[in-house]
């Protein structure tokens, strides 16, 4: 395995555009986290998915967001009608939780976001 | 809610120096404490953590103990090297619930030769 990858590394669009991101996490990680990082700061928590079911999302998550993860593997973010506020980095994580055990997160290399 | 105060950069220091990074949160419950670096053109890496009272998480020569009294998990290291030179992430993570990380704003250290 070669940890959490995430496609695109980089995107430019235009405003109003959508664009979608790509996580693929630790195979056999049933956690999945996505994060958004602006510059000068820590990354700020936006949605998770234990397997394909999505229990949390951050009052960050505007309804331009979405997130799915369909088959508890993959998950996809896509951002509806992009605006120059979006612009910044996406991180995914993963990680594996069984009761009130888990790993520690696995962070992939981002998608840095430029809305023009 | 939870949240996570760490000193600004950046830190300059000189190689060999002792290195101290400030981290000091607030949180309910019991958390788990972590410190992330990122270093130039790579994602977030976990450098050492902490899950309970009094734990000292180390690798690669730093160290961090949780202290519960004070709520702190400072980050320290004896003699930094060129190759330290990065941007460090204080974090923690809930003991219940979604278990996501709440980070600090991050301190940028250069260390030069």
């Amino acid at each position: 395995d070669t940890g959490v990858s995430q496609d695109p590394r980089h995107k430019i669009t235009k405003r109003g555009q959508n664009v979608t991101f790509r996580c693929d996490p630790i195979s056999e990680h049933n956690r999945l986290y996505w994060y958004r990082q602006t510059l000068g700061q820590g990354p700020e928590f936006l949605t998770y998915f234990q397997n394909e079911a999505q229990l949390e999302k951050s009052r960050l998550l505007s309804d331009r967001f979405s997130a799915e993860r369909p088959k508890g593997s993959f998950s996809t973010l896509e951002i509806q009608r992009t605006e120059q506020g979006d612009s910044a980095m996406y991180l995914c994580a993963s990680s594996f939780m069984w009761g009130g055990e888990g790993t520690e997160a696995f962070f992939g290399q981002g998608t840095r976001l430029t809305v023009v | 809610g939870d949240s996570v105060t760490q000193m600004e950069g950046p830190v300059t220091l000189s190689e060999e120096a002792f290195l101290t990074i400030n981290c000091t949160y607030t949180a309910t419950g019991y958390p788990s404490l972590f410190w992330y670096v990122q270093y130039p053109g790579e994602g977030l890496q976990l450098l050492l953590k902490a899950t309970k009272a009094d734990d000292k998480g180390s690798n690669k020569g730093f160290e961090a103990t949780y202290r519960k009294e004070t709520t702190s998990f400072h980050l320290e290291k004896g003699s930094v090297q060129v190759s330290d030179s990065a941007v460090y992430f204080c974090a923690l993570g809930a003991d219940t619930g979604r278990r996501a990380l709440t980070f600090g704003s991050g301190t940028r250290l250069q260390v030069q030769p």
